[in-house]
Order: structure tokens, then sequence, then C-alpha cells
């Protein structure tokens, strides 16, 4: 069964403080995304990317920040977040090559929390 | 840019009932994708459908289909039979292409949550 992973389900952290989240996916896919789901606005693109040390950014990378060191992992990073950072954040995979529709397969979604 | 518009906030059906949610998108592309993908409490979205911008053919999995109106640029999710397990957030979205190459880059819509009563 194809797996995308994210490290956190809820965390909290407090404004100013600098945050990893963590996603692993197990389909050796080569691309990997970041959305953030707020209520009323849908999901918005992050950050994603195309290929292990590549990264483009979406449409709203500001206060982010993306890492991808190996295939399988891509973190985002927020270098001092702030309380507007609070959101439920979703990874997802895909794989041009083996997918006729291009889908996307994600995360359980990692809630965070800035006080 | 693309557009996505969800105008239902929520919707209501009786089990065993059909229901539409509405999608309308926005685009100067030519060649695009359209998803559903269905988001129960738990979190995870799950991929129910999709329709290329030149599939002459609505496209059908099980009890979804997909209601694609090109010159109106309309993309309407059709359940028939609903069931109370198809409570959840709905959402569509937009790829800059169709036919696979995607590669993920969706624009989503703002999502109808939809609540199936028994």
């Amino acid at each position: 069964d194809v797996k995308v992973t994210q490290s956190s389900r809820y965390l909290v952290k407090r404004t100013g403080e600098k945050v990893f989240l963590e996603c692993v996916q197990d389909m050796d896919h080569e691309n990997m995304f970041w959305y953030r789901q707020d209520p009323g606005l849908g999901l918005r693109l992050i950050y994603f990317s195309y290929d292990v040390k590549m990264k483009e950014k979406g449409d709203i990378p500001e206060g982010y920040s993306v890492s991808r060191e190996k295939k399988e992992r891509f973190s985002l990073i927020l270098e001092s977040a702030s309380t507007n950072q609070t959101s439920m954040y979703l990874c997802a995979s895909s794989s041009p090559g083996d997918s006729r529709t291009g889908e996307l397969f994600f995360g359980e979604g990692s809630r965070l929390t800035v006080l | 840019a693309q557009k996505i518009t969800q105008t239902q906030p929520g919707m209501f059906v009786q089990e065993k009932e059909a229901v539409t949610l509405d999608c309308t998108y926005d685009t100067s592309d030519q060649s695009y994708g359209l998803f559903w993908y269905k988001q129960p409490s738990s979190g995870e979205m799950i991929f129910l459908i999709y329709q290329g911008s030149y599939d002459e053919q609505n496209a059908t999995e099980g009890r979804y289909s997909l209601n694609f109106q090109k010159a109106r640029k309309s993309a309407n999710l059709v359940i028939s039979a609903s069931q109370l397990g198809d409570s959840a957030m709905y959402f569509c979205a937009m790829s800059p292409n169709a036919g696979g190459t995607s590669y993920g880059k969706l624009t989503f819509g703002q999502g109808t949550i939809l609540t199936v009563h028994p």
C-alpha cells in the first residue's frame, strides 16, 4: 500500500520558534509538494520539488523554506514561526511517469498551532 | 492563472439519493486536468475522479461521475446513491495540463462539506 507519512499530526509552537515538518514517501515518486489548508481558502501550494536538491516556489512561499536531500524525504521549514502560520499542512507526492492523471498522494496532514 | 470556485460551503443529502457538488474553473490554458478529492474528518485526501480537458466523455468511477461542461467551464461532481460514509469535505482541483504531466501543481477550490442524513 502506497504511503506518504508526515512526522507529526499535531504540533504546538511559540512565535519565533524554528519549526520542521517532515514528510516521507515510499513510492519512489519524483515529485513532492507542501500545501497549506485553511478554512474557506482550500489548499494552497507552498513549495514543490521535482528532484533531489531542487525546489520551486508555489503560490505562498513567504515565511517558508524546504529541503530535499533524499528522494523520499521533503521537509518544510518555518524559520521563525508566526501566528498566521497556524494551519493544516499537507504533504503530497506524485510521479508523472506512472500515472495517467498526475494524481497526488497525500499524507494525513500536520496541524500546527503557533501561540 | 488558474482559479477554481466552489460556491456551496455546505450541502445536505438524504441517504441513497444523488447529490451534485458544483465546481467552476477559469483558465486560459487549452490543456488542463480537473480532479475531485474527498477529505473525511480524519484529514487524509482521497482521490476520487479525473477529467482531462480533451476527454470527450464524462469521467465515471463507480458512484462518482464528473459532469464536464467545457463551454461553461464547469466540472460538477455527481455522487449517486449517497452513503453515510460519503459525509466529508470535497475539493475540486485543476492542473495546468492534462494527460498525466501535471506534476501535482494543483489549484484547489474552497471545498464543500457534504453531510449525508440517514
